[in-house]
This record gives C-alpha cells, structure tokens and sequence, in this order.
C-alpha cells in the first residue's frame, strides 16, 4: 500500500539554526500538506501545496512540491523554542480525497 | 466557538465500560473524520463522512461505532474496547466539493486509557 516516509525522524537543533526534513511516496501525490502537531493537541496545518514545483512559504516555514510529485521538503528558518512539536506530511491516498495517508513525523526539539 | 472541539480532553475506562466521545465543528464544512493515533505510528483513519453519510470504515472493530446526526456533530460510541485501544482519538473536517476544499482540520483530540 501506499507509504509516506518522513526523515529525519527526530532532531535535535540550536536555536537560531535552520531546519530541513522531507517526505517521500511510494507513489505520486496531487497535493502535500504539512501539519505539526504540539505535545497534546491536535495536529495543525501548516502549508497546502498544490502543484509539482510549487514553493509556498508561512512566515518561517517554506514547503515545496517535488517535481517528481512524489517528495516534499519543509524548512524552517531561524529556529525558536516553540518550533518544538512533532511536523507531518500527508497526501491523499489512491481511493479518493478522503482517505489521507500520514507520514510517521518528524520530532523536533530545539535547544534554547 | 471556532473550529473543531473535541469533549471529553481525556478519558479513563475499564474494558466493560460504555463511553462516547463527541467531535464539533464550527466551520460550516461538510465532511468528518475520526482518526486513531498510537505512539510511533502514523495517523490511522477510522471513518469518514460526507454529508451525514459514511463512505469510510477502514475496517474499524465493531467496538467503535460511529455516529453522525448532522455535518457538524461527530461521534464515536466506545464499548468492550482492549488496553491495545488507548490512544490519541482525534476529529477532523474539511470543506469537500472545492478547489483545496480537502484540506483537514483538526480537533485537539480526546486521550483514552483503557484499563
């Protein structure tokens, strides 16, 4: 079945650094989003990415759509304490836009 | 309210119990979702519906009954549920039917620890 493969699967950074993580598919995806999710709380969205090629950026974070469709790549620039929390790709899967497949997350924790 | 609220935050219940979360959303969309999440595992979707109808079940143990009665109001009824049942139990919704419409939004969650 499909699978999303996130890495790296934890980190640990300096404030003030920049961080990189990505995700790849098995299998060629149409939209990328990517949520973090705080310890206790629900995940929340971060980015929507649409269109292969596709560079959007929410303050300190830029995502991009692969142009294979097939991987995303999330930066974060300039880290602070509260960029800590676990980051997830997803995609819709092969059965339509409601079954959304979830990558295994990214835990980042960033040292004052 | 705004978004999606999820009662009760947390939960502790023994295997014989009966016990509902409930999952409402305030942003006018039409299509809900009940997601299981463990430690060190992916989001695991249970269910899904769409305009009040279920067109997911992703083959979820009949422990887990889900309930719609209206495209704001989630429910998930829990009975004779296993310690391997605990977990994170969060809600979402999405738009549906719109350019970027798919795009899921999460309640905080419920914790169940079942005993």
């Amino acid at each position: 079945g499909q699978q999303l493969n996130q890495s790296p699967q934890s980190m640990f950074i300096q404030e003030g650094e920049d961080v990189s993580m990505n995700c790849t598919s098995s299998s060629i995806f149409n939209t990328w989003l990517w949520y973090k999710q705080d310890p206790g709380e629900g995940p929340v969205l971060l980015i929507a990415l649409y269109k292969a090629g596709e560079l959007t950026s929410n303050g300190r974070l830029t995502a991009q759509f692969g142009i294979t469709r097939k991987d995303s790549f999330l930066n974060i620039s300039a880290s602070i304490p509260s960029d800590v929390g676990i980051y997830f790709c997803a995609g819709p899967g092969t059965s339509g836009t409601y079954k959304y497949i979830f990558g295994t997350g990214t835990r980042l924790k960033v040292l004052a | 309210e705004t978004g999606v609220t999820q009662t009760p935050r947390h939960l502790v219940m023994g295997m014989t119990n009966k016990k509902s979360l409930k999952c409402e959303q305030h942003l006018g969309h039409n299509a809900m979702y009940w997601y299981k999440q463990s430690a060190k595992k992916p989001l695991e979707l249970m269910f899904v519906y769409n305009f009040k109808e279920q067109t997911e079940n992703n083959s979820v143990p009949s422990r887990f009954s889900p309930e719609c009665p209206n495209s704001s109001h989630l429910f998930l009824h829990l009975h004779t549920l296993q310690p391997e049942d605990s977990a994170l139990y969060l809600c979402a919704s999405s738009q549906e039917g719109v350019a970027g419409g798919e795009t899921q939004y999460f309640g905080p969650g419920t914790r169940l620890l079942v005993l």
